[in-house]
């Protein structure tokens, strides 16, 4: 069935310090991958997503990575800071593939990411 | 802009009884999701609709139901409540099926 592994489940860094999450999806059709950070009490706020047909993408200290030959993505944090610290989540889904469109988001586990002042 | 807005942010219902949760997508946006954080279960998907249908449904009882209105709000509906459907429930919407999924602060749904 789908799947999405997503590793570390935890992630402690000093602030300055570059952070890596990675995440490994299942279903080959998959071909839209965003990233959510959620912090307590709030819902997830979308702070990066890739598309398949692009290999990378970078948005100031954000920066996600695809490989879609070993099926998994990654999201890198470079110069964190102490508002960085949250719940990270990514997700893969089926976007607009003809006869096969699902929308649905299959979410990884989350990593907690924590920068140490 | 408003984003998406959910309603009412905490629930307390008993087991057996029927819960309902509404939410306000972004103005323009024609897609609703709705999405089960349960803890240790992470995020799972329940219901997509768009333009008054719904598309495809997760893996959920047929007690999880729900609907999108003419002016594109939706409900969720969770009849017979039991113990593990405590959770938060997550709105999303986007601009068109398959754009990208802006989500609500969730309502905090707890059965005693």
């Amino acid at each position: 069935g789908e799947n999405v592994e997503q590793h570390p489940s935890t992630l402690s860094v000093q602030e300055g310090d570059s952070a890596v999450i990675k995440c490994t999806y299942s279903d080959s059709a998959s071909n839209y991958f965003p990233w959510y950070k959620q912090e307590l009490g709030k819902g997830p706020q979308l702070i990066i997503d890739i598309r398949s047909n692009v290999g990378e993408k970078k948005d100031q200290r954000i920066a996600v990575t695809l490989n879609k030959t070993a099926k998994h993505f990654s999201l890198h944090i470079t110069e964190t800071q102490p508002e960085d610290s949250a719940v990270y989540f990514c997700a893969a889904s089926r976007w607009l593939v003809v006869g096969g469109a699902t929308n649905k988001l299959i979410f990884g586990t989350g990593t907690l990411l924590a920068v140490q002042p | 802009e408003a984003g998406v807005t959910q309603s009412p942010t905490h629930l307390i219902k008993t087991r057996g009884q029927q819960a309902t949760l509404r939410c306000s997508p972004i103005s323009g946006h024609t897609s609703v999701y709705w999405y089960q954080q349960a803890l240790g279960l992470g995020l799972q998907f329940l219901l997509w609709y768009d333009e008054g249908e719904e598309r495809n449904r997760g893996n959920f009882p047929p007690r999880f139901s729900g609907r999108q209105f003419p002016n594109y709000s939706s409900e969720l509906n969770v009849n017979a409540l039991e113990l593990e459907d405590s959770a938060l429930y997550l709105c999303a919407s986007s601009f068109q099926a398959g754009e990208t999924q802006y989500f609500g602060p969730g309502t905090r749904l707890l059965v005693l």
